[in-house]
């Protein structure tokens, strides 16, 4: 069966200071992958997509970027982090071609 | 412009009692329309996809039905647990660069 891997599951980071989150995949290949953003009171927000390795759709300019090293593995990154940074952060995939979203655990981003 | 819209914001019902949560979503061309469950501080969970031929679908104690007509659909929950208590997001795949469209969601709280 397929599982998805998020870490860390909480964060405190100083503002300016770097971010790195990471996401795998197990039990499937070649998947779509993908980070959203959540605030509260507030709809999923996409921020990257990947369709393959080194391939990175961007929905939002913002502070952050994305990498996909491998195949199933996604890693979320900002060299410099800023207040507005704060939320929650959910990695996700899907089969290519299907609309279905399979959603990590997410991880709690606080910016100070 | 492509939008879905839930209702209400958030609800609070007693144990046992049944419910119906609101999308209506204005996407077209419309591809298919999911309801997530999420929990407090966890990911997302698919709980049914409606495509455009289904009327009604059930998954144990929820019901979702969509009027591709009127482009609404509702999740039914009966005889509701404690458990039912979290997010419910209705989630539109389409557009013309099909793309995933979600709401905002309604925060259910089931009391004892």
């Amino acid at each position: 069966s397929q599982t998805i891997h998020q870490w860390p599951a909480t964060l405190v980071q100083p503002v300016g200071s770097p971010l790195s989150l990471e996401c795998t995949v197990e039990g499937t290949s070649n998947p779509n992958l993908y980070w959203y953003r959540q605030a509260a009171g507030r709809g999923l927000q996409l921020l990257f997509y990947s369709v393959g390795i080194g391939q990175i759709s961007s929905e939002v300019p913002q502070n952050l970027s994305a990498s996909r090293p491998q195949d199933r593995q996604f890693i979320l990154s900002s060299k410099k982090l800023l207040l507005s940074d704060s939320g929650f952060y959910l990695c996700a995939w899907s089969v290519q071609g299907s609309g279905e979203l399979f959603f990590g655990e997410g991880s709690r981003l606080t910016v100070l | 412009k492509n939008q879905v819209e839930q209702s209400p914001q958030s609800l609070i019902i007693l144990e046992g009692k049944n419910c119906t949560l609101q999308c209506n979503y204005t996407v077209s061309p419309f591809s298919n329309l999911r309801w997530y469950k999420q929990d407090t501080g966890r990911g997302p969970v698919s709980l049914t996809i409606m495509t455009f031929s289904e009327n009604t679908k059930s998954n144990g104690r929820y019901t979702a039905t969509l009027d591709a007509d009127t482009k609404q659909s509702s999740l039914h929950i009966t005889a509701s647990q404690l458990s039912d208590s979290a997010s419910y997001i209705c989630v539109v795949l389409g557009g013309a660069t099909n793309k995933l469209i979600f709401g905002t969601g309604t925060l259910l709280a089931v009391q004892p």
